[in-house]
């Protein structure tokens, strides 16, 4: 049982890349997450979904593009990185709401130069 | 929309202290509340949570009352260990969705 894993766990881009992030989970969850922490700002929601094939916007996810096809994946999309968008990214997922609990997968480094 | 204060830090204590990290939130309807801990590298890690108006979430020693009056969630510890450093964030979940506090990083010292 590996949790929540994500991939890749560090990357550099140049301006105007494109990239993907994958989270996998392997609890049968319903709901996934993506966040990006920044220092002094905590984590901020960027997209989450509340089972496959749906999709949902959170707080800032101008510049990000999710998709949710199969249960236990969750992948969020770069399509023009910008340094803006240099950060720590975490991917979590939760059971329905009996559990409330989210699991947090390591997190990936993302650096834009 | 619903958003999470928690009190900046860096909070630096000896060993044995009591500690308190305050936290306050905005929003609407019934939100339920957490507090994470997260240590250097790693990912955010459950400490305590509270579903509803004065349930009290325990954990590890930690503590944090749900006060609908004050809006608040504070965390407390009667003896904090150097183990105890790290960084403590506030969050809130209402419609699906997380809101989480800036976070406030503990130094422990023996």
């Amino acid at each position: 049982n590996a949790g929540v894993t994500q991939t890749p766990k560090f990357r550099v881009l140049k301006t105007g890349q494109s990239m993907t992030l994958l989270c996998a989970q392997d609890m049968n969850h319903e709901y996934m997450y993506w966040y990006r922490q920044d220092p002094g700002m905590g984590l901020r929601l960027i997209h989450y979904s509340v089972g496959e094939g749906t999709t949902a916007k959170g707080e800032v996810p101008d510049g990000y593009n999710v998709s949710r096809l199969k249960k236990q994946n969750f992948l969020l999309g770069l399509e023009s990185a910008a340094p803006s968008q240099t950060s720590v990214y975490f991917c979590a997922s939760r059971g329905l709401a009996a559990s409330y609990e989210q699991y947090f997968g390591p997190g990936t480094r993302l650096t834009v130069t | 929309g619903d958003s999470v204060t928690q009190m900046e830090g860096p909070v630096t204590l000896s060993e044995e202290a009591f500690l308190t990290i305050n936290c306050t939130y905005t929003a609407t309807g019934y939100p339920s509340l957490f507090w994470y801990v997260q240590y250097p590298g790693e990912g955010l890690q459950l400490l305590l949570k509270a579903t509803k108006a004065d349930d009290k979430g325990s954990n590890k020693g930690f503590e944090a009352t749900y006060r609908k009056e004050t809006t608040s969630f504070h965390l407390e510890k009667g003896s904090v260990q150097v183990s105890d450093s790290a960084v403590y964030f506030c969050a809130l979940l209402n419609f699906n969705k997380f809101y989480f506090g800036s976070g406030t990083k503990l130094n422990v010292k023996p």
